[in-house]
């Protein structure tokens, strides 16, 4: 069974904070990325990565980077976080050459 | 306009009831379909794919009219189970990569 963790459930931040989002999955994937969800907007991609090392802007990358230093690792982060950051966020991970994506619970997080 | 367009609903409907949802999309050249289920502060999960023939899995019919860009998901006989909401997503071939794009959700509550 796939298997996608991610580090919170919920967080709160402050508004210039730096914000670390750590994204785990056990299948071996090698595609990862970052979504976020609000309402009436549905899922809007940040960023992906295709593989170890590689990533690339989604529709929405600006205030994100990425890092993927392991396969299984896909890490988001908010250089400094502003309250229009305020969002439910969900990682996910497929094979290549799948469009099924299997996502993690998501991290709620608010920007105060 | 977006690029999936769905009814946001809510969809209230008894115990046993059939009720069907649609959803338009702007790319003729879309590639995949699908229909995610997600229930309330829950992940994304893959229901079905949807495929031009048209395609059921138990009380879940899926249909795609790839001339009029037009998906729909019919349940019939539907259960309290079944209350969550529903995600259009299209599936295109963007930049050498397989991209999903989300409706922003149609919300069911079947009640007793």
């Amino acid at each position: 069974d796939v298997k996608v963790t991610q580090s919170s459930r919920y967080l709160v931040k402050r508004t210039g904070e730096k914000v670390f989002l750590e994204c785990v999955q056990d299948m071996d994937h090698e595609n990862m990325f970052w979504y976020r969800q609000d309402p009436g907007l549905g899922l809007r991609l940040i960023y992906f990565s295709y593989d170890v090392k590689m990533k690339e802007k989604g529709d929405i990358p600006e205030g994100y980077s990425v890092s993927r230093e392991k396969k299984e690792r896909f890490s988001l982060i908010l250089e400094s976080a502003s309250t229009n950051q305020t969002s439910m966020y969900l990682c996910a991970s497929r094979r290549q050459n799948s469009y099924e994506q299997y996502f993690g619970p998501g991290t709620r997080l608010t920007v105060t | 306009r977006k690029e999936v367009e769905q009814d946001p609903g809510p969809f209230n409907v008894p115990e046993g009831a059939t009720v069907a949802f649609n959803c338009t999309y702007s790319n003729s050249a879309s590639q995949s379909f699908f229909w995610y289920r997600q229930d309330c502060r829950k992940e994304p999960k893959l229901l079905m794919s949807v495929y031009s023939s048209g395609n059921e899995d138990g009380r879940f019919t899926a249909q795609l009219n790839r001339a009029s860009q037009y998906i729909s998901l019919l349940i019939r006989d539907s259960k309290l189970s079944d209350s969550a909401t529903y995600l259009c997503v299209v599936g295109d071939l963007s930049g050498g990569y397989n991209k999903l794009i989300f409706g922003a959700g149609t919300r069911l509550a079947v009640h007793p």
